[in-house]
């Protein structure tokens, strides 16, 4: 049974530079969330999803990044431009149903580097 | 707002030896709980979670976590730990109004030395 995926699995870009991360969730399951990892600020939920809809996007750093879900199966986020500190590892996740409590399945994570 | 305190950073212990790792929470009202568990290069994996019932929870691979009301928290132990253990642990807590939604503490580093 397939995880989540998430693609690119690394990446290095140059400063000011478009990137674009993908995640596809666990079939079936109506809530998507996408974090962030680094050594400094630990585990930062950015935003989530519950069937397609944002549902509270206020981890979102700033306006250079941007989430949409365009349908049940994909994910994405984008950060345009890119800078130096946007380097982390970004972590996509999902789990289905409104029971509280529920598993969070995660990917491995699109492992970014800006340079 | 909710918030998870893991206390120690890093914790070196070696084989065999048994192990503590330390995590206090704060909210107003009551919570789940749960102990993920990050392997090097991979993403987090659920280790255990305490939802309700017995406030003992465990895992399949040796760790336990007891849940204390009172002290606010929602320490995990193994009492024999294997070099695979290696690996970065995470506390986490949600509130029933907040959904799915998870809060992450800062972590525990756990190094197994032989």
């Amino acid at each position: 049974d397939a995880g989540v995926i998430q693609s690119p699995r690394h990446e290095v870009t140059e400063m000011g530079q478009e990137v674009t991360l993908r995640c596809k969730p666990i079939s079936g399951h109506d809530y998507l969330f996408w974090y962030r990892q680094t050594m400094m600020r630990g585990l930062e939920l950015l935003i989530y999803f519950n069937n397609n809809v944002p549902i509270d996007d206020s981890g979102m750093p700033e306006d250079r990044f941007s989430a949409k879900m365009p349908n049940a199966s994909f994910s994405t986020l984008k950060i345009q431009p890119s800078e130096p500190r946007d380097s982390a590892v970004y972590f996509c996740a999902s789990t289905l149903g409104s029971g509280y409590g529920n598993t969070i399945y995660f990917g491995e994570g699109s492992w970014l580097t800006v340079v | 707002a909710q918030s998870v305190t893991q206390l120690d950073s890093q914790v070196p212990v070696f084989e065999e030896a048994p192990v503590e790792l330390r995590c206090n929470y704060s909210s107003s009202v009551s919570v789940y709980l749960f102990w993920y568990v990050q392997y090097p290069n991979q993403g987090l994996q659920l280790l255990l979670k305490y939802l309700s019932g017995s406030t003992l929870v465990e895992s399949i691979n040796g760790f336990e976590a007891e849940f204390n009301k009172s002290q606010t928290s929602f320490h995990l132990r193994k009492p024999s730990v294997h070099i695979s253990d290696t690996a970065e642990y995470f506390c986490a807590v949600s509130e029933p109004r907040a959904g799915n939604m998870l809060t992450f503490g800062g972590g525990t580093r756990l190094m197994v030395k032989p």
